[in-house]
């Protein structure tokens, strides 16, 4: 089946530092999408990622689709405390086996965000 | 505009049971997917519905089930619940393409 490789699993950075992760997959996905989850609460969608080779910014998020389309990256610039949580990449499709399309998000293991202030 | 939202938060059963859980989707969503996290399996999927119809199934024994109502409020059920269905269930919805949108989920916890 499908399978995600996040990395790193966590970091542990200095507040205002910059900070970089990535999935990659053996299979391809038609969207890439990142989350990040704080304790006690679901996923929260970052960026969205829809077509590959696509860069996209959300304040001082950026996150990539790759030109493969088994990959995504995410970087967080200039952190802040708030920035703390867990962060996965998501990767949606591409069709079944059966040829039917695929609605399920397959999730990599997360990376766990720490910042010291 | 409200997010999803779903209920209990919180669960607390014994082995054998079944539960139902309840997923309200964000108004307008139609497509309403549903997911068990744990420490050891991550975020894994277990069924998406869209107009009141399953389009994926993941890799779950058949005690668990969902269905899907004219409203697109979904629930999921789980029977003869076992130790290791203790989880954080996650309902998700979204328009047709992508960005799904969380609850913050129902902690169930089987004894």
């Amino acid at each position: 089946g499908q399978q995600l490789n996040q990395s790193p699993q966590s970091m542990f950075i200095q507040e205002g530092e910059d900070v970089s992760m990535n999935c990659t997959s053996s299979s391809i996905f038609n969207t890439w999408l990142w989350y990040k989850q704080e304790p006690g609460e679901g996923p929260v969608l970052l960026i969205a990622l829809y077509k590959a080779g696509e860069l996209t910014s959300n304040g001082r998020l950026t996150a990539q689709f790759g030109i493969t389309r088994k990959d995504s990256f995410l970087n967080i610039s200039a952190s802040i405390p708030s920035d703390v949580g867990i962060y996965f990449c998501a990767g949606q499709g591409p069709l079944l086996d059966s040829g039917g399309s695929n609605y399920k998000l397959t999730f990599g293991k997360g990376t766990l965000l720490t910042v010291n202030p | 505009k409200a997010g999803v939202t779903q209920t209990p938060r919180y669960l607390i059963k014994t082995r054998g049971q079944q539960v139902t859980l309840s997923c309200s989707p964000i108004s307008g969503h139609r497509s309403v997917s549903w997911y068990q996290q744990t420490p050891g399996q991550g975020l894994q999927f277990l069924f998406e519905y869209f107009s009141e119809t399953q389009r994926n199934k993941g890799n779950f024994p058949g005690r668990f089930s969902g269905r899907q109502f004219s409203n697109s409020r979904s629930e999921m059920n789980v029977s003869t619940l076992e130790l290791g269905d203790s989880a954080l269930y996650l309902c998700a919805s979204s328009l047709e393409r992508g960005g799904y949108t969380f609850g913050s989920g129902t902690r169930l916890t089987v004894v």
